[in-house]
């Protein structure tokens, strides 16, 4: 099973300021890597595929860089909307797996 | 609108069945790989099985493999989760997601909402 990893685990953020999630894969994952993001009560919503695709709808604030085993989600300018959990998660085997998931709250 | 509805949570006892359901519209359900994915009160996601566009093709999470079954009904376009001898450590909350392709090696584009499956004595 790849076990994926996150740091840090929670983010503190102000409005306005860059924030830069970190996920590592425990062996290589090409670009097999997905970014989702989830608020208290809500299903998960996909931000990021194949580690830089932004999904249909996702504003240009979010970007997704890396390959292999390391792999950064970007918020550029971090917006009210936008403090939530976010998880990466890898389809290159099974079982899918996500890491444990990075909390961005206001700072 | 691209759409999932899941449905059949509920409170059971250790050891019990449930059937979970999830309802597909506003895309054509006989083409996408579907998956079960479950989150625990408090906890992260964990993967739980998936199905191929056609049905023929199924894998699960080593927690749930032999007791859990994943199946589809394309002509009704709906998928489901067949739980059995439940265990406390299934209670969480379920999504059924879709991917954009036939076997479900892609990322989970449209996800449910979620139903809640309590398992408790």
């Amino acid at each position: 099973e790849i076990v994926m990893t996150q740091s840090p685990a929670t983010l503190s953020v102000s409005p306005g300021e860059r924030a830069t999630l970190s996920c590592r894969a425990s062996q290589t994952i090409s670009g097999n890597l997905a970014w989702y993001q989830q608020k208290p009560g809500r299903a998960p919503r996909l931000l990021i595929s194949d580690a830089s695709t932004r999904a249909t709808g996702i504003p240009a604030r979010f970007s997704g860089s890396g390959s292999g085993t390391e792999f950064t989600l970007t918020i550029s300018s971090l917006q009210s909307e936008d403090f939530a959990v976010y998880f990466c998660q890898q389809y290159h085997n099974w079982p899918l797996t996500f890491g444990p998931g990075t909390k961005v709250d206001l700072k | 609108q691209v759409q999932l509805m899941e449905s059949g949570g509920g409170v059971v006892r250790p050891g019990r069945s449930l059937r979970l359901s999830c309802a597909a519209s506003g895309f054509t359900f006989s083409t996408s790989g579907m998956h079960w994915v479950r989150q625990a009160p408090g906890k992260g996601l964990e993967w739980v099985a998936v199905i191929s566009y056609d049905g023929r093709n199924k894998y699960y999470a080593d927690s749930v493999k032999g007791r859990f079954t994943i199946s589809r009904d394309n002509s009704r376009d709906t998928l489901s989760l067949q739980m059995n001898s439940l265990r406390f450590e299934d209670t969480a909350v379920y999504f059924c997601a879709k991917v954009n392709g036939y076997y479900g090696f892609d990322a989970l584009e449209i996800w449910g909402q979620g139903t809640v499956v309590t398992v408790s004595s």
